[in-house]
């Protein structure tokens, strides 16, 4: 499957203040790319649908203006969380659509970023 | 009815046990679906994919219901090691790409 990476893995910040979360696709080039949250014992919740030199589609509920999505590249897409709250603290998840390298809608995950904003 | 709906679980068993989970979902055009398993604080990885009427790999097996919608995953022998939460996938509608992601079923595999 495709190899994706998060970085950071982790951040603790000050209420108030912006996170970038950057999401590269290592061996595959993504035409789209996925962000979700996943609140503690909670599934994952789809935030966006990236999509490479176009704007991003949020899902419904997701503030656009507070989740930056950036999707400049085949292999970088990058979620900004601005002037980040205590409720934004969550575990944020990329994820690269398999299309057109298998037949299956699948996806593959990339580690995730912790985010906890005091 | 939510659009894919698991048991949470926890399902505690001993070794070696046999143990199943069921996932229902609501969108019957469906082709394909998946289990993904997630360990804790980790991302969700694919385990199983489903197309037909079911998929084997070694000690796991999922098998799909089409005509009551639902799908089942089966793990026989169960090891330590396949404590974790079992997630059921779905493709989204309208062939976006997006998946559907059931609340997960918990197992934890006791000595």
């Amino acid at each position: 499957g495709a190899v994706v990476s998060q970085h950071p893995s982790w951040v603790i910040c000050k209420s108030g203040t912006s996170v970038k979360i950057e999401c590269r696709s290592l061996d595959f080039q993504a035409t789209t790319m996925f962000w979700y949250r996943q609140f503690p014992k909670q599934s994952l919740m789809l935030m966006a649908t990236s999509n490479e030199g176009s704007k991003a589609t949020y899902e419904q509920g997701v503030e656009k203006d507070k989740f930056l999505i950036n999707h400049a590249s085949l292999t970088l897409s990058t979620l900004t969380v601005t002037s980040a709250h205590p409720e934004d603290s969550s575990f944020y998840i990329c994820s690269v659509g398999a299309e057109g390298v298998l037949r299956e809608e699948t996806q593959y995950f990339g580690p995730g970023t912790r985010l906890l904003v005091l | 009815r939510k659009e894919v709906e698991q048991d949470p679980g926890p399902f505690n068993v001993p070794e070696g046990a046999t143990v199943a989970f069921n996932c229902t979902y609501s969108n019957s055009a469906s082709q394909s679906f998946f289990w993904y398993r997630q360990d804790c604080r980790k991302e969700p990885k694919l385990l199983m994919s489903v197309y037909s009427s079911g998929n084997e790999d070694g000690r796991f097996t999922a098998q799909l219901n089409r005509a009551s919608q639902y799908i089942s995953l089966l793990i026989r022998d169960s090891k330590l090691s396949d404590s974790a939460t079992y997630l059921c996938v779905v493709p989204g509608s309208s062939n976006t790409g997006k998946l559907i992601f059931g609340q997960g079923t918990t197992l934890q595999v006791k000595p």
